[in-house]
């Protein structure tokens, strides 16, 4: 099993709601990512996690909530958020080497947001 | 830090032609490198790499060398189809987790 699954595919939300996306892997991977993609776009990341714990928040604003449960989940908790932040959002995986990630992540295929 | 510069696109080809993207990196050391691909309405999967100096990366036809007196690491293909159709991304690795720096992208058009 080489996948990252992620739900939902499609989410459209106002910026009153409360939403959750949710992402998933069973590779063994002890180092799991939140990113952000923009159309036409290069990804651009948010959170990592590594070994469940919170190792690198990009200076996100705070209406985005990451949440590790276990190894194998990611969740982002999503509240008050805003027309701009309408966008694909991806959740990707990587093994922990010795020295760090080398660059090798494994990608979900993406929960598209609009937020009205 | 370290920084990408890609060819930029779109790229519009027509079947069986030859692809060139080029990518030029500056990195701190000599870095994994990376190409990954996005097809539409698809996450990123990695499509080839190279872990050091004058490594070959090839994958689906697709091939790239790591170049270290150039710090280049151009994908070419030899003949695309309109499958290829997608946007590619020269990937520098490190050694910081998930702290890639991603080339701006390349959108490849391939019609019949």
């Amino acid at each position: 099993d080489t996948e990252v699954t992620q739900t939902p595919k499609h989410l459209v939300m106002g910026m009153t709601n409360k939403k959750s996306l949710k992402c998933e892997q069973h590779m063994g991977h002890r180092a799991m990512y939140w990113y952000k993609q923009k159309a036409k776009k290069p990804p651009e990341l948010m959170f990592v996690y590594s070994y469940e714990k919170l190792s690198i928040n990009e200076s996100v604003p705070s209406r985005f909530s990451p949440e590790c449960p276990n190894s194998s989940l990611l969740n982002l908790h999503l509240h008050a958020l805003q027309p701009e932040d309408s966008a694909l959002y991806l959740c990707a995986s990587s093994q922990k080497g010795r020295r760090g990630n080398t660059g090798e992540l494994f990608f979900g295929e993406g929960s598209r947001l609009t937020v009205l | 830090g370290d920084s990408v510069t890609q060819m930029e696109g779109p790229v519009t080809l027509s079947e069986e032609a030859f692809l060139t993207i080029n990518c030029t990196y500056t990195a701190t050391g000599y870095p994994s490198l990376f190409w990954y691909v996005q097809y539409p309405g698809e996450g990123l999967q990695l499509l080839l790499k190279a872990t050091k100096a004058d490594d070959k990366g090839s994958n689906k036809g697709f091939e790239a060398t790591y170049r270290k007196e150039t710090t280049s690491f151009h994908l070419e293909k030899g003949s695309v189809q309109v499958s290829d159709s997608a946007v590619y991304f020269c990937v520098p690795g490190g050694t910081s987790y998930g702290k890639l720096t991603f080339g701006q992208g390349t959108i490849l058009t391939v019609h019949p």
